[in-house]
């Protein structure tokens, strides 16, 4: 099965802008997700097919998608947003996979 | 209120069945595809199986092939995952998710339930 590459850890700084990428092979041909997960707390979507938001997710959290990385991006980054962040991908054939997750810590 | 509610973990050795369970409310069940997910603590995601809405489909991981079964009663807003011989490497947290509508993402998940499997 394919493998998608996250950086382990992102900090920023309370205001500013952070950055999470996912690289994996023919991502750029799949759809791309993200999970947020808090401490103790299951994981929640926060954008789904590459720069979609669900209901109730803030604005604060995009999505985009280049080649073979996708980004999530998190404005005005509060410190509320620390948590580990998951992409995800899925086609028929390599099915349902996630990335290695990167912690944000917000400084 | 969409709410997923799984049971069933316990600890049991290597070798040993057990049978999660998943009981869902606040969405019409059997409009949806339906999954299991796992997470060792302290690590990572790792997606388990999919059902779809029907019970007509069904898909695993490799290393679960062949013993883990999904299954879903629609009546009951039930959700099942019948593991046997289990091993020490299926030892996570097991979470039940719900898929959204183009089965690309996982829109909604439980609280998970714990499984050991050690000696």
């Amino acid at each position: 099965s394919s493998e998608l590459t996250q950086p382990p850890s992102v900090s920023v700084s309370p205001g500013q802008t952070a950055s999470i990428t996912c690289s994996g092979d023919k991502l750029g041909d799949k759809y791309a997700s993200w999970y947020q997960q808090k401490p103790g707390q299951s994981p929640v979507l926060v954008v789904y097919h590459d720069t979609k938001r669900p209901s109730g997710i803030s604005e604060r959290f995009s999505g985009s998608s280049s080649g073979n990385t996708a980004t999530l991006t998190i404005s005005v980054t509060q410190a509320l947003d620390e948590a580990d962040y998951y992409c995800q991908s899925w086609d028929s054939t390599t099915s349902y996979v996630f990335g290695t997750g990167t912690k944000v810590t917000v400084l | 209120e969409v709410q997923l509610v799984e049971s069933g973990g316990l600890v049991v050795q290597p070798g040993e069945s057990l049978r999660l369970s998943c009981v869902a409310s606040g969405f019409i069940f059997d409009d949806y595809a339906m999954h299991w997910v796992r997470q060792v603590p302290g690590k990572g995601l790792e997606w388990v199986s999919l059902i779809s809405w029907d019970g007509g489909s069904t898909y695993y991981t490799d290393s679960v092939k062949g013993r883990f079964t999904i299954s879903r009663a629609n009546s009951k807003n039930s959700l099942s995952l019948q593991m046997n011989s289990l091993r020490a490497e299926d030892t996570a947290l097991y979470y039940c998710a719900r898929a959204n509508s183009g089965l690309a993402a996982f829109d909604f998940w439980g609280q998970g339930t714990m499984v050991i499997v050690s000696s």
